[in-house]
């Protein structure tokens, strides 16, 4: 009953390193997202995908890519990171359908960028 | 553009206490509002999901009401209980995909 899962949990990067962070959910949900939560200003949307091979931007997206081969997963990368880029990571996934239906998120990744 | 706005930014009661967590958005055209909540180092849980055409919604010793005319959601915690303690953040959507957060209310239930 893992739900969504993010890996790694924590990482440090010195700037203009990069890096992928993961996220796995088993609940066969078609809709998977990718945010950022900074202090004072709440979850802001990074990119966001509706389905295997797919991806959109969302509020946020300067700085880092995303690719979905897979439906379970939802890769984030940042190229070169910097330190404005420093933040807790979150993905979350939805089922389709019904717009109604809830996210699921997993539990972050806490990143600093050195 | 939507804006989503949560007072207070904290609040500590003593167990028992009835509380209202406060919500408001700029933009009245949403899809639903939802209420989460947030444990330190954890991700979100969410609580309650209110579709546009709905005014409440309820679960245990929660209550959610929205009034979309005034922009306006409360979420009401009955007989708080430390376990209670965490922050508590509302996201609206609209007609896209996205949800748009507030920054959320630190809540601290003390015995």
């Amino acid at each position: 009953n893992a739900g969504v899962t993010q890996t790694p949990k924590f990482r440090v990067l010195k700037t203009g390193q990069s890096m992928t962070l993961l996220c796995a959910q088993d609940m066969n949900h078609e809709y998977m997202y990718w945010y950022r939560q900074d202090p004072g200003m709440g979850l802001r949307l990074i990119h966001y995908s509706v389905g295997e091979g797919t991806t959109a931007k969302g509020e946020v997206p300067d700085g880092y890519n995303v690719s979905r081969l897979k439906k379970q997963n939802f890769l984030l990368g940042l190229e070169s990171a910097a330190p404005s880029q420093t933040s807790v990571y979150f993905c979350a996934s939805r089922r389709q359908g019904n717009s109604n239906q809830p996210q699921h998120f997993g539990d972050g990744t806490r990143l600093s960028i050195l | 553009k939507q804006e989503v706005t949560q007072i207070p930014a904290a609040l500590s009661v003593p167990e028992g206490e009835n509380l209202v967590l406060n919500c408001s958005f700029t933009d009245s055209a949403i899809y639903n509002l939802q209420w989460f909540r947030q444990d330190p180092g954890k991700g979100l849980t969410s609580l309650l999901l209110i579709q546009s055409s709905q005014r409440e919604q309820t679960s245990g010793r929660l209550n959610a009401s929205l009034d979309k005319s005034s922009g306006r959601s409360t979420l009401y915690i009955a007989a708080s209980q430390p376990g209670d303690s965490a922050t508590y953040l509302c996201a609206v959507r609209r007609n896209t995909d996205k949800l748009i957060f507030g920054t959320g209310t630190r809540l601290q239930v003390f015995p």
